[in-house]
């Protein structure tokens, strides 16, 4: 069985640019959460989605935004990159909204110059 | 952003050695979660905890959840050189779809 896949696995950006970044959850799984990891440091929360609907959002500037879509496969958008947006992106994903246990994909390395 | 607290940061060990790590974390949460991640690729989750005292065992890995709902710790027992990697703890708060990570324990096994 699939696990989690992400898309692309490496991109680098240039500052003030726009930047899409795909999910595809565990098949069966409805939740979906994406994840900042800077280097050196252990994931940061960013959105939860469970039935294509925002379940929670972490401290990011409104330059984030994701959506789910009927596959409840995601997407994170981040717009007018800054340099320290560079960092691994990671998704999560989960049976239902509540269900403790998340399962993560390899990420998305992105780097921002 | 808010993190737990985990130690050590770093551990440098025998092979055949056992290793301890924990978390604590000023506020309560309902679920535990021990992670290990390889360079470049994902968490993988190791070991999952639903209430306080719980002891879980995975192989060679013990973890447990705290009485006080706000620590939780990681035994490795005869680690081998596989087991080298960034060992990451998680708690979800209560009603809450996300998890909050700690700052990673890096452990290194020389043969």
């Amino acid at each position: 069985d699939a696990g989690v896949t992400q898309s692309p696995t490496h991109l680098i950006k240039t500052r003030g640019q726009h930047v899409t970044l795909r999910c595809s959850p565990i098949s069966g799984h409805k939740s979906v959460s994406w994840y900042q990891q800077v280097l050196g440091q252990g994931p940061q929360f960013i959105f939860q989605y469970y039935e294509k609907e925002e379940r929670g959002r972490g401290n990011f500037p409104d330059r984030f935004s994701a959506r789910q879509f009927p596959n409840y496969s995601s997407e994170l958008n981040v717009n007018a990159l800054l340099l320290g947006d560079s960092a691994l992106y990671l998704c999560a994903s989960s049976f239902r909204s509540g269900t403790p246990e998340a399962f993560f994909g390899q990420g998305t390395r992105l780097t921002v110059v | 952003g808010q993190q737990l607290n985990q130690s050590p940061q770093s551990m440098f060990i025998q092979e055949g050695e056992d290793v301890s790590m924990n978390c604590t974390s000023s506020s309560i949460f309902n679920t535990w979660l021990w992670y290990k991640q390889d360079p470049g690729e994902g968490p993988v989750l190791l070991i999952a905890l639903y209430k306080a005292g719980e002891l879980t065992s995975n192989g060679r890995l013990t973890a447990q959840f705290g009485i006080t709902r706000k620590d939780s710790f990681l035994n490795i027992s005869a680690s081998i050189p596989s087991d080298v990697g960034i060992y990451f703890c998680a708690g979800r708060p209560s009603n809450t779809g996300k998890l909050i990570f700690g700052q990673g324990t890096t452990l290194q096994v020389k043969p």
